[in-house]
């Protein structure tokens, strides 16, 4: 019943690995989104994907790729991984984009991704 | 460029005492809303309140209020008779109307101690 989950909850890899995290709402939402919080647990936005559609990206190496196969899922691949990707990483969904009525963000649990 | 500023890096207080978390913000968007999360040493993000730029009243639930002062573009957070179990980091955060410019404050670590 979680709303939003997120696998894996850890990830532990070396450095120029590839990786994926998965991301799946089941709210019915239009709209979710990746974050980076760092071990300053500075909060970053990094994508915003509304009805499968690439509407925030910002300032992230393009080593970071999302990936929505529907409005359900927002999956974020990442190659080539270096040591600065560690931290954890947020998906969250809202209703749709903007901050109106109930479009609180709801996160998910996390992935703690750390290279070494 | 739309910021948000929480002056307050850590707070400790103990158990049963009132404590407000500081946030201004920064903006050029004429609607805007403004947001609060608390992340409990669990890590979870959990939602706590939303207000928008075109509504001052101040709000309150159960131990907790937020004040909205757009005069001074900030929007303090208040837990009153704080307990343990409040002891996170909280975010305050802001959007545009249609969700650009979504940026979050650098959170307030709140340790309530027994």
């Amino acid at each position: 019943d979680t709303a939003v989950s997120q696998t894996p909850k850890y990830l532990v890899t070396q450095m120029g690995n590839d990786k994926s995290i998965k991301c799946e709402q089941n709210l019915g939402h239009d709209t979710m989104y990746w974050y980076k919080q760092d071990s300053k647990k500075f909060l970053k936005i990094m994508f915003s994907y509304n009805n499968k559609e690439l509407i925030i990206n910002e300032t992230v190496p393009n080593r970071f790729s999302p990936k929505s196969p529907d409005k359900a899922h927002l999956n974020l691949h990442i190659n080539s991984l270096e040591l600065g990707d560690s931290a954890v990483y947020f998906c969250a969904s809202s209703h749709h984009m903007g901050g109106g009525s109930y479009n609180e963000q709801f996160f998910g649990p996390g992935t703690r991704l750390t290279v070494l | 460029a739309q910021k948000v500023t929480q002056a307050q890096t850590e707070i400790s207080v103990v158990e049963k005492e009132d404590v407000t978390l500081d946030c201004v913000y920064e903006t050029r968007d004429t609607t805007y809303y403004l947001f609060w999360y608390k992340q409990p040493p669990s890590g979870e993000l959990v939602f706590l309140i939303r207000r928008n730029s075109f509504d001052e009243q101040n709000e309150i639930s159960g131990r907790y209020s937020w004040n909205f002062q757009k005069s001074t573009s900030s929007f303090n957070f208040t837990i009153t008779a704080s307990q343990v179990v409040d002891s996170a980091v909280y975010f305050c955060a802001h959007t545009g109307e249609y969700g650009q410019n979504f940026v979050f404050g650098p959170g307030t670590r709140l340790s309530v101690l027994p």
